[in-house]
């Protein structure tokens, strides 16, 4: 069975560009959560999908940064006018609905790693 | 509020020998605890996970981590190293129905042949 997918698996961008980042959830997975990952440090929460809602987005740095899940399957993180503080590895993480058995697992894809130059 | 702090940065052993992982916890609340594992180019895979059951929980691989709430910690051993097992390691602490992930900083661990 699939697991987490997440692409580009590299991005290399200049500062004050746009990027768009993509995770695909194992099927059936309707909780979705992003985390940023620094180096040297461990992932930090970003933002919290249930289905298509955006349930919590309190881990987003600044207004730059947003996501979306329209159709409660594919996410995107976009970043807007990148700096290179935004350099980091964005990692993608999908359960089962919270509050049901096993939702306390999240699964993770192999991360996007985003280079600001 | 949670959050988590690995002892060790990085832990080097040699195959075949017992291989030790520290992390201590502070936790508002009843915690679910987690070791996840990272392997080089791949995504986080959960070793093992401890939610209010058995203080000893197992986990693959090998691995097992013991619950001790009056250290607050919860750290994860395995008897013997393999070469395989050189990784990234991370503890990680939620309150128990929380879906917000709290991670340590990470162990890198080595294994000489």
């Amino acid at each position: 069975g699939a697991g987490v997918s997440q692409s580009p698996r590299y991005k290399v961008t200049k500062r004050g560009q746009d990027v768009a980042l993509r995770c695909d959830p194992i099927s059936g997975h309707v909780s979705l959560y992003w985390y940023r990952q620094a180096l040297g440090q461990g992932p930090e929460f970003l933002t919290y999908f249930n289905y298509e809602a955006q349930q919590d987005k309190s881990g987003l740095p600044n207004d730059r940064f947003s996501a979306e899940r329209p159709e409660g399957s594919i996410s995107t993180l976009t970043i807007q006018r990148t700096e290179q503080r935004d350099s980091a590895m964005y990692r993608c993480a999908s359960s089962s609905p919270v509050g049901t058995s096993g939702s306390d697992t999240q699964y993770f894809g192999p991360g996007t790693r985003l280079t600001v130059l | 509020a949670q959050s988590v702090t690995q002892l060790d940065s990085h832990v080097s052993v040699s195959e075949g020998t017992p291989v030790l992982l520290r992390c201590n916890y502070s936790s508002s609340y009843s915690p679910s605890l987690f070791w996840y594992v990272q392997h080089p180019n791949k995504g986080l895979q959960l070793l093992l996970k401890y939610t209010s059951a058995a203080t000893l929980v197992k986990g693959i691989n090998g691995f097992e981590a013991e619950f001790k709430k009056s250290e607050t910690s919860f750290h994860l051993t395995k008897p013997s190293a393999h070469m395989s097992d050189a990784a990234e390691y991370f503890c990680v602490v939620s309150a128990q129905g929380d879906y917000k992930l709290s991670f340590g900083a990470g162990t890198t661990v080595t294994v000489r042949a």
